[in-house]
């Protein structure tokens, strides 16, 4: 079975500040998707960034990145120009086809002002 | 992206009661979808995956009997809490994933409370 696991339970990261969150995984798929999730205090799933294994070029999204190194089955996530909004818990995720989608423990985030 | 609507949003039952939530693809057709449970401040945890037209798959320590699972339809899942109690009472959240399993699209979350 797949894990995936977020090594940094809570972090917290001044406004206007870089900030990193951790993911690895276990895996002996070669076809599969991580994801990063953000769940605000109304706990709706926000899908962040998505990055296909196949591809090796880091997803990219506004201030979002990705360090996605295959080989070291590690997954980070990149939060640039951290704002207020972006406090909240991040959930990183693993999916293979057939559907199968398991979540790390979670990072809780907080940005000062 | 596609729309995951499930309902009810929150939910207050009695002990010895049983509870349906509903989870519904909008726009998409949805041959899987996935059960996730979620105490607080915690991950969610996968309970079931279900599939329509067949038997539901669940995760090993989830009680089949307890909370059944019913994909009748390509649009529609639902999971019923049956004689609810106490311990019951968590975040429940669906998924359903898109195309090969490439993206997954999340309900809004049902809050269940058993008293």
């Amino acid at each position: 079975a797949q894990t995936v696991t977020q090594s940094q339970p809570e972090m917290s990261v001044q406004e206007a500040e870089t900030v990193t969150l951790s993911c690895t995984y276990d895996t002996s798929e070669n076809n599969y998707y991580l994801f990063w999730y953000k769940q605000p205090p109304s706990r709706q799933m926000i899908l962040v960034i998505r990055q296909e294994a196949y591809k090796q070029q880091n997803a990219t999204e506004n201030r979002f990145s990705v360090n996605f190194q295959k080989a070291a089955k590690s997954f980070s996530l990149k939060i640039s120009d951290s704002q207020l909004g972006d406090t909240a818990m991040y959930f990183c995720a693993f999916m293979k086809p057939p559907p199968d989608m398991r979540f790390g423990a979670g990072t809780r985030l907080t940005v000062k002002p | 992206g596609a729309v995951v609507s499930q309902h009810p949003s929150r939910v207050i039952c009695k002990s010895g009661t049983s509870v349906k939530i509903e989870c519904r693809s909008l726009d998409f057709q949805a041959t899987t979808m996935f059960w996730y449970r979620q105490f607080p401040k915690q991950s969610l945890m996968l309970m079931a995956t279900s599939n329509e037209g067949s038997k539901a798959t669940y995760e090993q320590g989830v009680e089949k009997d307890k909370f059944l699972i019913n994909h009748a339809s390509l649009t529609l899942s639902t999971l019923t809490v049956t004689s609810a109690h106490p311990e019951d009472s968590s975040f429940y959240i669906c998924s359903a994933p898109a195309g090969a399993a490439t993206e997954a699209f999340f309900g809004q979350g049902t809050r269940l409370t058993v008293v």
